[in-house]
């Protein structure tokens, strides 16, 4: 079975500070992981996928197999980035391709 | 607009008495998919569509059903709709199911059931 563990519900840090939002996974095969967001009062959408390697409004995430983890980081927080974040999965099982999500992780960025 | 819009946004209903929840994408996508949002459990599925008329259950199926006549509309269906059944309900697409594609969200309905 495939699984996603945020250890943090909440996250607060001071504008300007390094941001890091902690993600493992469970999971035999090779993932495919995503950090997805969600601001206040919108949808949820894509924030990056490990496969792009790309930065997405500062944000980066390193795929790292050993420790089965998909950390988010930002070295400079903003206000703007404060809203919910979750890490998901995906991954083959018996029925096909699933995406399973995180329990998410609130991030408050203080002024 | 690219979009993914569910119907209704806010409804507060009682226990036993059917409703639906309405989806549709028009992106062409193939793979649709439906989660609730509970606070301190995430986002759960509830039930997925890999394309028109091929559907299956998710984690949490009980108490839903769900059909996918046309490509574009993901409809989920509250037979007996329960108060453990009030939560922020997401419907979802992708071009494809899983791997690298990107799932787009609707702006999610949320239901009350009294």
């Amino acid at each position: 079975a495939q699984r996603v563990t945020q250890p943090e519900k909440l996250l607060s840090v001071f504008k300007g500070a390094p941001v890091e939002l902690k993600c493992n996974y469970s999971y035999s095969g090779s993932p495919e992981l995503f950090w997805y967001v969600q601001y206040s009062r919108q949808r949820l959408q894509l924030l990056l996928r490990h496969i792009s390697r790309e930065s997405i409004k500062g944000f980066t995430a390193d795929l790292n197999k050993g420790e089965t983890s998909f950390h988010l980081k930002k070295p400079f927080a903003q206000e703007e980035d404060s809203a919910m974040y979750y890490c998901a999965l995906s991954g083959l099982t018996g029925g096909g391709n699933k995406l399973t999500f995180g329990t998410g992780t609130q991030l408050k960025v203080e002024l | 607009e690219a979009q993914v819009t569910q119907n209704p946004r806010y409804l507060i209903t009682v226990t036993g008495k059917k409703l639906t929840v309405t989806c549709s994408q028009n992106m062409n996508h193939e793979y649709m998919s439906w989660y609730r949002q509970d606070p301190g459990l995430g986002l759960r599925q509830i039930y997925y569509s890999m394309n028109v008329e091929v559907t299956d259950k998710g984690d949490v199926p009980e108490g839903y059903k769900v059909s996918r006549k046309e490509k574009r509309n993901f409809p989920l269906i509250l037979e007996s709709p329960s108060p453990n059944q009030t939560s922020l309900y997401f419907c979802a697409s992708s071009f494809l199911a899983g791997g690298i594609n990107e799932q787009f969200f609707g702006p999610g309905t949320r239901l009350t059931v009294l």
